[in-house]
Formats: structure tokens, sequence, C-alpha cells
């Protein structure tokens, strides 16, 4: 059973550019939230995607965006990138519904984006 | 925002003792809680977890802890091994869809 895949595994960019990271969920997760980790920090929320729509979202600039596919599969964009950008970026699924352990978030291996 | 947070950023300990990592949480709201340890080139994976109605949980070799009244998580690890060495962060939830990560502890284990 394969779980929370994410490419590319590294990139390079320079500021000004856009980029795009996908994600495929663990099988049988329906809902995709995405992750900032800077270096030496704890991951910080970017947004969630539920029904193909953005659910929830942290306090990240508009730059920053996302959608989510039929397949449950999404992606992250990012626009006009800064050097701060510069981070592990984590894709994590779960399943909406009730009962225990629902949101427990599964966590792919991550996006490391430097931007130049 | 949020501010969870860890008491100690490093911890070492020797292979076989018991270790125990603290963790602070700002938001009284918040009702759900997991540690996930994070190795070297990996995303986060899940250890346990723990809902607000309880104090206490037990896993294989661990154990988290849950103080409302001062608002503190802890995770323990008993007979500690080498394959533990990781960062741990506690994350905490009052929606269940945003988690609010600490900092993290680095935990290593001496042989």
């Amino acid at each position: 059973d394969a779980g929370v895949t994410q490419s590319p595994t590294h990139l390079i960019k320079t500021r000004g550019q856009q980029v795009t990271l996908r994600c495929s969920p663990k099988s049988g997760h329906d809902t995709v939230s995405w992750y900032q980790q800077a270096l030496g920090q704890g991951p910080q929320f970017i947004f969630q995607y539920y029904e193909e729509e953005e659910r929830q979202r942290g306090n990240f600039p508009d730059r920053f965006s996302g959608h989510q596919f039929p397949n449950y599969s999404s992606e992250l964009n990012v626009n006009a990138l800064l050097l701060g950008d510069s981070a592990l970026y984590l894709c994590a699924s779960s399943l909406t519904a009730r009962g225990p352990g629902a949101n427990v978030l599964t966590f792919g291996a991550g996006s490391r984006l430097t931007v130049l | 925002g949020e501010s969870v947070g860890l008491h100690l950023p490093t911890l070492s300990v020797q292979e076989g003792d018991n270790s125990i990592i603290n963790c602070a949480y700002s938001n009284s709201a918040s009702d759900y809680f997991i540690w996930y340890k994070q190795e070297s080139g990996k995303g986060p994976q899940f250890i346990i977890d723990i809902r607000s109605n309880m104090d206490k949980r037990q896993g294989q070799r661990v154990t988290v802890l849950l103080n409302k009244t001062v608002k503190h998580l802890s995770l323990q690890i008993a007979a500690t091994q080498p394959g533990d060495s990781a960062v741990y962060f506690c994350a905490e939830t009052y929606t269940g869809n945003q988690f609010y990560f600490g900092t993290g502890t680095s935990l290593t284990v001496i042989p």
C-alpha cells in the first residue's frame, strides 16, 4: 500500500519564478493538506483541500494556491518566488470522517525547494 | 497565532533508558493532539495521539500524557533504542483541519 507520494523531491528555482508541487494521497484518503517546513522548524499549515475545494487556509499569502483533483491528488503552486520560500513542502493526507484517528495526518517525504 | 512549544530543543539519553519529551500548548480549545517523529530526509511519522477527554494513552513503548490544567503534553518512550533518534514534534488542533506544530525536540540515543 503506497503512502503519500510527492514530486519532485528536490528543485531549485530563482526569485520571481513559479513552482508546482504534486502530491498523491495515501490510498483511501480523501483530504490533502500542505505544510511548509523551514529548516529547524516545525511544519506550518498552508491549506487543506477536500472535495476539490480549499477548506481551510493558514497564514500564507495569495501567492500560494492549490488544487485538488477528482482522484484526490493535489498540487501546490507558488508564484513570484521569494528567497524565504525556500523550505521543505510537505503534503499530508487524511480521511474526513468521524471516529478515532480520522484526523491523523499521513505525511509524504516532502519536496525540497531552494530559491536562489 | 498559536504557540506550541517544547521545553528542550535537544535531548540525549543512553540506550535502554526512558525518554521524556515535553510540549506546552497555548490554546485551551485544542481538543486533539498528535506526536510525530521525523527522521532526517523523511516526512513526519505518526507516533501516538490523544484527545482532550483523556489524560493518558499508551502505545507500544510510548505513552502520551495530557495535562489540560497547565496545557502540557508529554511523550514518554520506554527503553529508548538507537532507532528512536529523531526530531519529535507535538501538534495540536481545535478545528480538526489545521494542526499547529511545535518547534521540535531532537532526541539522540547514545549506544
